[in-house]
Parts: structure tokens; C-alpha cells; sequence
């Protein structure tokens, strides 16, 4: 079974700094997927970035870049330049073989002004 | 438009209640899923179908029951309420899975609060 760990519950950054969230997975797999989502107050499940394990290349989008160590099944996501609308639950996700998607445990950011 | 829509997005009821949630996806995607996220945001999946046909069903009481008339939708009845019932519920669907991962991206409903009293 595929599990993944989200050390920091809680983490808070400064607006305009950068802030990285960690997440390490663990799967039998050799060929899976890694997600961060992003829930704001509103609740709905939004998608940030996201990795093929095959790809040496670590996945950007904007401000959001991710650390994706296959080795050390490690998959950080880097936030820079935080901005108040970045405060939010942000949630580590493996997909692999046929297994439904697992997520970690969630880490809240909160972006201080 | 809305991709994947769930009602309601509030539901607050009595202990012992049947009540439904209903999603529909206009993605034209293949599989579809609940999930519920705890009091402690835990995000876990209950269900997943694909073309109408029940694929995980995860250790769910026998309580929850989905349904899927066709592709596009997937409902979730509830029998018998009880507070630990009380969560988000999170409607998803996804494309066939393929090697590319923009293929295997799960696309989420706005969620429904279910409120047991």
C-alpha cells in the first residue's frame, strides 16, 4: 500500500518570502504520479503542480516549484515569493498502479503581511 | 462552467435521516469518486467508479451506498445517519489513466459540509 507523510502541520511565512513544505511518499510502484493541492478557506480542492516519477525534471508553475528527490521518496513543494492568498491547507497526493489517490495529512500555511 | 458540481453544499440534518448527495461531471471523464475529508481535514477515498461499475469501495459502513445512473454522475445515499458521519464530502472524476500525467489529474467538486445533529 502506497502512504504519504506530511511532517509539518502548521508552518507560516512572511508575504514575499519563500516558504517549502515537505512530503515524502512511499510506493511499490515504478512508474507513479505526485500532486500538491491547495484547499483555501473556501474548501474547494485546487491543483498546484504536479510530477511524473519518471521525470528527472522538477515540475514548475510560477511561483511553485517542487524538489522531487526520487530516491529519498521526498516530493517538497517550494513557494516563492508568498503571497496572503497562498494561505491554505496544502495536501501531498500519490497516484500509482491502479490505487485510488492517497494524501497526506495536510500542512497549514499561513502567509503573514 | 462547472466542471464537476455537487449538491447540496450544505446539508445539516437529524440523527437516524436518509439524506443524498448528488455530483455530476460534464468533463466526459470515465471515473468518478467520493471522498471525505475529516474533522482533521483528512482526505480518504470511500469510492471509486468507472463506466458506471463500482471499482474501490474502501471500508465504508454498509450505511453509504453510491450510486451511478450513467458516466457522467454519482450520487452518494446515506442511511441512518449518525454524528461521526458529520465531514466535507468531496465529489472527483478523472480521465482513463494513461502514462502522461495530465491524463491522471482528478478534478474536484466544491464539496458538500453534512452536518449531523
Amino acid at each position: 500500500a502506497q502512504t504519504v507523510t506530511q511532517s509539518q502541520p502548521e508552518m507560516s511565512v512572511q508575504e514575499a518570502e519563500t516558504v517549502t513544505l515537505s512530503c515524502t511518499y512511499d510506493t511499490s510502484e515504478s512508474n507513479y504520479y505526485l500532486f500538491w493541492y491547495k484547499q483555501p478557506p473556501s474548501r474547494q480542492m485546487i491543483l498546484v503542480i504536479r510530477q511524473e516519477a519518471y521525470k528527472q525534471q522538477n515540475a514548475t508553475e510560477n511561483r511553485f516549484s517542487v524538489n522531487f528527490q526520487k530516491a529519498a521518496k521526498s516530493f517538497s513543494l517550494k513557494i516563492s515569493d508568498s503571497q496572503l492568498g497562498d494561505t491554505a491547507m496544502y495536501f501531498c497526493a500519490c497516484l500509482s498502479g491502479n490505487t485510488p489517490l492517497v494524501f497526506g495529512k495536510g500542512t497549514r500555511l499561513s502567509v503573514i503581511a | 462552467d462547472t466542471a464537476v458540481s455537487q449538491t447540496p453544499k450544505y446539508l445539516v440534518t437529524q440523527m437516524g435521516n436518509d439524506k443524498s448527495i448528488k455530483c455530476e461531471q460534464n468533463l466526459g471523464h470515465d471515473t468518478m469518486y467520493w471522498y471525505k475529508q475529516d474533522s482533521k481535514k483528512f482526505l480518504k477515498i470511500m469510492f471509486s467508479y468507472n463506466n458506471k461499475e463500482l471499482i474501490i469501495n474502501e471500508t465504508v459502513p454498509n450505511r453509504f451506498s453510491p450510486k451511478s445512473p450513467d458516466k457522467a454522475h454519482l450520487n452518494l445515499h446515506i442511511n441512518s445517519l449518525e454524528l461521526g458521519d458529520s465531514a466535507v464530502y468531496f465529489c472527483a472524476s478523472s480521465p482513463p489513466r494513461r502514462y502522461s500525467v495530465s491524463y491522471n489529474e482528478q478534478f474536484f467538486g466544491p464539496g458538500t459540509r453534512l452536518t449531523v445533529l
